[in-house]
């Protein structure tokens, strides 16, 4: 089974509007992070924001919100007042901290295009 | 604080040739890890080394290998280079210490384009 899974290949949202990027996730460890990163076109994985399991609030990080619905196992990905600077691919991530190992696993990937 | 460094940052190789690509993690991370991001796979393990020892390894053939010095610093090797070895290879750096998002989280450096003609 895909240990991250995101369904959206490709994202076009207008400017200054917010956009969701979804995300699910299969583990059985109870320690766990979630990550969101994104890659422009020059290659560079740029992290975003980070949430743990065992984290009671939703994370935030500027314009940057992660949707953390833990029964769901599902952590979206919410940009609000999109700029065209956004434009790039998103990666979806997981490390299980658990005994089970500290390999990260990443999902396919998800294009934004921001249309002014 | 400096970031992640890789060098070099485009090389073009011939088949069947080697080629070494160096990782400069930031300064007190001693975990490095290296993925291969293609078109057609995606975004693929290759092999995580912490305090000098490999840690974990994808499922790579022995062509790809790695190494990390006292410093840190990590190089990965590809011999016997192949046509559908071109790709961008990106090396993480991590501190890997306890919970919480400073030591779980990895920071990728602008990752070296490889072109195997």
């Amino acid at each position: 089974a895909q240990k991250i899974t995101q369904t959206q290949p490709g994202m076009f949202v207008q400017e200054k509007e917010a956009v969701t990027l979804d995300c699910t996730y299969d583990t059985s460890d109870p320690s766990y992070g979630l990550f969101w990163y994104k890659q422009p076109s020059s290659g560079e994985m740029i992290f975003l924001i980070y949430q743990g399991s065992y984290d009671q609030q939703n994370a935030t990080e500027g314009r940057y919100s992660l949707n953390f619905q833990k029964a769901r196992k599902s952590a979206n990905l919410v940009i609000s007042a999109s700029q065209l600077g956004d434009s790039a691919m998103y990666f979806c991530a997981m490390r299980e901290i658990g005994l089970t190992g500290n390999q990260f696993y990443f999902g396919t990937g998800t294009s934004l295009t921001v249309i002014p | 604080k400096a970031g992640v460094t890789q060098t070099p940052r485009y090389l073009i190789k011939t088949r069947g040739q080697q080629v070494t690509l160096s990782c400069s993690p930031i300064s007190g991370h001693r975990s490095v890890s290296w993925y291969q991001q293609t078109p057609g796979q995606g975004l693929q393990f290759l092999f995580e080394y912490f305090s000098e020892t490999q840690r974990n390894k994808g499922n790579f053939p022995g062509r790809f290998s790695g190494r990390q010095f006292s410093n840190s610093r990590s190089e990965m090797n590809v011999s016997t280079l192949e046509l559908g070895d071109s790709a961008l290879y990106l090396c993480a750096s991590s501190l890997w210490a306890g919970t919480g998002q400073s030591g779980n989280t990895i920071y990728f450096g602008e990752g070296s384009w490889l072109t195997v003609v």
